[in-house]
């Protein structure tokens, strides 16, 4: 069962910051909160993941509330390759499936 | 990050014909892979998992007899759709499961393969 709500769907302009939010009310204290991502007709890429502080990579930052029932996926600089589908997935750090939620569809414009 | 690949990447087939799915593994070992079916403009929707030597465990309302999954090897999974009806077209996307340490393990996914029936 996904366990996320995310908006639809997202517009951004070109060149400036993509910020995709994610609420998880009822995630554990050990689950942690993944980022995939998936361009149109490929496989999910990953991008960031984290528990409780807050994560970046060269891809993105992960910022998590203190109460950790809500988080926000920015991508500082967004580009018109950014333009897919977003999803946030809690899951144990050893855990074993991800269940996949409806995501956000987040559009670059130019 | 490791990479998995899937053979084909794209197939059409007659009604009535058994389509075989590759997921490979190609610079690691994997002792558990996961097959995932995606429909136009839908989330992936988790179907099975499969373990390296045992038989897979099958999502509620997945048919085992319709998808049949074989972990014959640690890098090799693979999925038959068998008699494949127009219905089961759909995006079929499989991943792959890494231990990194004791407690912590990491999923790669394929670049999918996208089946049609005619």
């Amino acid at each position: 069962d996904a366990k996320t709500t995310q908006p639809t769907s997202m517009d951004c302009a070109e060149g400036r910051a993509a910020n995709l939010p994610c609420n998880h009310s009822t995630i554990s204290g050990n689950e942690y909160v993944y980022w995939y991502r998936q361009i149109h007709s490929q496989g999910p890429q990953y991008i960031i993941h984290g528990l409780k502080n807050n994560e970046t990579n060269e891809m993105a930052s992960l910022i998590i509330t203190e109460d950790r029932k809500s988080s926000t996926l920015i991508l500082p600089h967004a580009t018109l390759r950014d333009t897919a589908v977003y999803y946030c997935i809690v899951r144990f750090l050893i855990g074993n499936q991800f269940y996949f939620g409806t995501g956000t569809s987040l559009t670059v414009i130019p | 990050g490791a990479v998995v690949s899937q053979h084909p990447s794209r197939v059409i087939c007659k009604s009535g014909t058994s389509v075989k799915i590759e997921c490979r593994s190609l610079d690691f070992q994997a002792t558990t892979m996961f097959w995932y079916r995606q429909f136009p403009k839908k989330s992936l929707m988790l179907m099975a998992t499969s373990n390296e030597g045992s038989k897979a465990t099958y999502e509620q309302g997945v048919e085992k007899d319709k998808f049949l999954i074989n972990h014959a090897s640690l890098t090799l999974s693979t999925l038959t759709v068998t008699s494949a009806h127009p219905e089961d077209s759909s995006f079929y996307i499989c991943s792959a499961r890494v231990r990194r340490t004791r407690d912590y393990n990491e999923q790669f996914f394929g670049p999918g393969t996208r089946l049609t029936v005619l």
